[in-house]
Formats: C-alpha cells, sequence, structure tokens
C-alpha cells in the first residue's frame, strides 16, 4: 500500500523555467511533508518541509504548496538550473518531524541548458 | 551540513552468509538513526529506528533477526543482514538527526548490497 504517491516518473524542463513536481497522499493522518534530492551515489539531502497547518512555504527558488482536501503537495523550482537534475523525493510523516519518513517513489528532474 | 557516512558503498557477498553496514555520523551525535532500504524503481521504505543504548524498533514486516541493528555509540549504528539470500540485495541506507535536535535528517550516501 504506497501511502505516498508520486505518479510522474520523470519530468524534463528548460533551464529558467519552471518545474512543478507532484506528490499525492492518501493518509489524512500525515501533518508534516518535506522533499529531499538526491543525486546518484549519494544520500538524499533535505530541500523543503511543510506543516499541515500550512498550505505553502518558500525558500529561494522552492516552494513547496500543500491541499490537504485534494491530499496533494507540490514542489515548484523556479528557475530551473540544470544543477537541479536530479531524483526528488516527497515524504511524509506523523506526529510532526519525528524522522521516521514514509517516501514516495521518486521523480527524476532534468534541466535542459 | 552534518555529515553521515556509510560503509561499505557496495559490497557483494554469497547467499548464506552474513554482511555489516556501518553508519557514522562524523560531527554530530545522533541518539536515533533510521536505516531504510531502496529496491530497484520503489520507494526508499524505513526497516528500523536505532535507539542508542536501547534496541531497535522494527517496522512491520521487518525481520528483526535477520537485520540485526547496533547502536552502540552516538556516532555509530551498525545493521547486520544475516545468512544474506539473493531478494537481500537493495540498497539500504541510514539518515541521523542531530541529538535534542527538532531539526533535518541527514542521510548517508546508501549501501549497496548484492547477494549471488
Amino acid at each position: 500500500d504506497q501511502q505516498v504517491k508520486q505518479n510522474s516518473p520523470s519530468l524534463s524542463v528548460q533551464e529558467g523555467r519552471i518545474s512543478i513536481l507532484n506528490c499525492d497522499y492518501t493518509n489524512s493522518m500525515f501533518d508534516y511533508f518535506l522533499w529531499y534530492k538526491k543525486y546518484p551515489a549519494e544520500g538524499p539531502t533535505f530541500l523543503i518541509s511543510i506543516s499541515s497547518i500550512k498550505d505553502k512555504n518558500e525558500d529561494g527558488r522552492f516552494t513547496v504548496f500543500l491541499n490537504k482536501s485534494a491530499k496533494h503537495l507540490s514542489l515548484h523550482i523556479v528557475p530551473s538550473q540544470p544543477g537541479d537534475s536530479a531524483v526528488y523525493f516527497c515524504a511524509a510523516s506523523f506526529n510532526g518531524n519525528t524522522g521516521k519518513l514514509i517516501f514516495g517513489q521518486g521523480t527524476t528532474l532534468q534541466v535542459k541548458p | 551540513g552534518a555529515v553521515v557516512s556509510q560503509h561499505p558503498s557496495w559490497v557483494i557477498c554469497k547467499s548464506g552468509t552474513s554482511v555489516k553496514i556501518e553508519c557514522r555520523s562524523l560531527d554530530f551525535q545522533a541518539t536515533t538513526m533510521f536505516w531504510y532500504r531502496q529496491f530497484p524503481k520503489q520507494s526508499l521504505m524505513l526497516m528500523a529506528t536505532s535507539n542508542e543504548g536501547s534496541k531497535a524498533t522494527y517496522e512491520q514486516g521487518v525481520e528483526k533477526d535477520k537485520f540485526l541493528i547496533n547502536h552502540a555509540s552516538l556516532t555509530l549504528s551498525t545493521l547486520t543482514v544475516t545468512s544474506a539470500h539473493p531478494e537481500d540485495s537493495s540498497f539500504y541506507i541510514c539518515s541521523a538527526r542531530v541529538a535534542g535536535g527538532p531539526g533535518e535528517l541527514f542521510f548517508g550516501e546508501g549501501s549497496r548490497l548484492t547477494v549471488l
């Protein structure tokens, strides 16, 4: 039972444009959501997070939007840069940022120069 | 940011042997570390929570006698895959949080296990 789903395995965008990565979840008890970026042969690195009491969190080029009624969150990267090319995972947890994360399958983003 | 290191980064072993994977927090202390497993084209799945000085907490469906976890110090947790079989071949990755902090998790580089 995949509680966190990233239905797009890959995404390709042009440098300078917006990248939108989507994530859906099924468990309404999740109250904390995170996005991680992963390069090959490296561990995931934290990008940005959002608590379920918010609907938007912004950090530089990265913005996460949360739509609780739709059980959907998205990560916007603008402007996209070639160095953003990586696998992006969304993750969710119960009871705040406990460290016990449920991950999506990941979306491979390619930003073309 | 803080650094978490895993060793070995890849290992090939024969079926029936045991393999130990180390997870170290290099520049911080971690009372809790998490072990994940990722099969090809699938998401990272939490296997267990490693607690310094006490027994690990395993997720449902994870055999504690097969995946032995030891967290003997504030900077080291080990995962031993006992009597490995080909179906245990996977990418194992650990994460840690700074002790006493509410902040982000730091992940290791991962360890690729191939059981022949």
